[in-house]
């Protein structure tokens, strides 16, 4: 069956530190990859698309690496803040159905 | 929001009544998109549309239903809103469909 999963429901991390989150995929053959954030109460917010032939992406403070032999994608925030605590939500390109399909997010706590 | 409002912001109502929400974008977007956010659950499709009177059917569309007969407007109905479609409802407009930009959500009780 097909599968999105983003495999920490939460991490909680030291401010200054880089937070590191995966999203894994099965029987998914995406042309491209992207994240969001989601703040409490508020719809998510887009950060980053990374295409398939793409092996990372970098905006600011942020990090995204695509392989698409692992199906894996990882999101990476570095020097953390606590601004940044919030849930972050992956989403993957349905090549078969024309849709976006998004993961169930990791909830990132920052502390001070 | 990126020229997106959603109305009512919260409703609740009881089992068995119709219900709309109302999408409303100012971009001039092609595609928009209803979603309901539950609980472990995450993000998942309701209907959407890729174009005036164009719309089509999500992963969980039974129990719904979808109008959009103008650019800036996509109207999701509950014919008869049930307890489990107590939920968030997000829409969502993209104008290629790739990156979606989200509107405040729609927070529906249903007793």
């Amino acid at each position: 069956s097909q599968k999105i999963e983003q495999n920490s429901e939460a991490l909680n991390i030291q401010e200054g530190k880089t937070a590191t989150l995966t999203c894994n995929y099965t029987n998914y053959s995406p042309a491209y990859l992207q994240w969001y954030r989601q703040d409490p109460g508020r719809g998510p917010v887009f950060l980053l698309l990374i295409r398939e032939n793409e092996k990372e992406k970098r905006k600011e403070r942020l990090k995204v690496t695509f392989d698409t032999t692992l199906k894996q994608s990882l999101f990476h925030i570095t020097a953390s803040q606590p601004a940044d605590s919030a849930t972050y939500l992956c989403a993957l390109e349905d090549s078969s159905a024309s849709k976006i399909i998004f993961g169930s997010g990791t909830r990132l706590s920052i502390r001070p | 929001d990126a020229g997106i409002t959603q109305s009512p912001r919260h409703k609740v109502t009881e089992t068995g009544t119709p219900v709309t929400l109302r999408c409303h974008q100012t971009e001039n977007h092609r595609y928009m998109y209803w979603y309901r956010q539950d609980p472990g659950h995450g993000l998942r499709l309701i209907h959407y549309s890729y174009g005036v009177k164009d719309t089509d059917k999500g992963e969980v569309s039974d129990g719904y239903s979808v109008s959009r007969s103008k650019t800036e407007d996509f109207l999701l109905t509950l014919e008869s809103a049930t307890s489990s479609q107590t939920s968030v409802y997000f829409c969502a407009i993209s104008a290629d469909g790739d990156t979606q930009y989200f509107g405040p959500g729609t927070r529906l009780t249903v007793l």
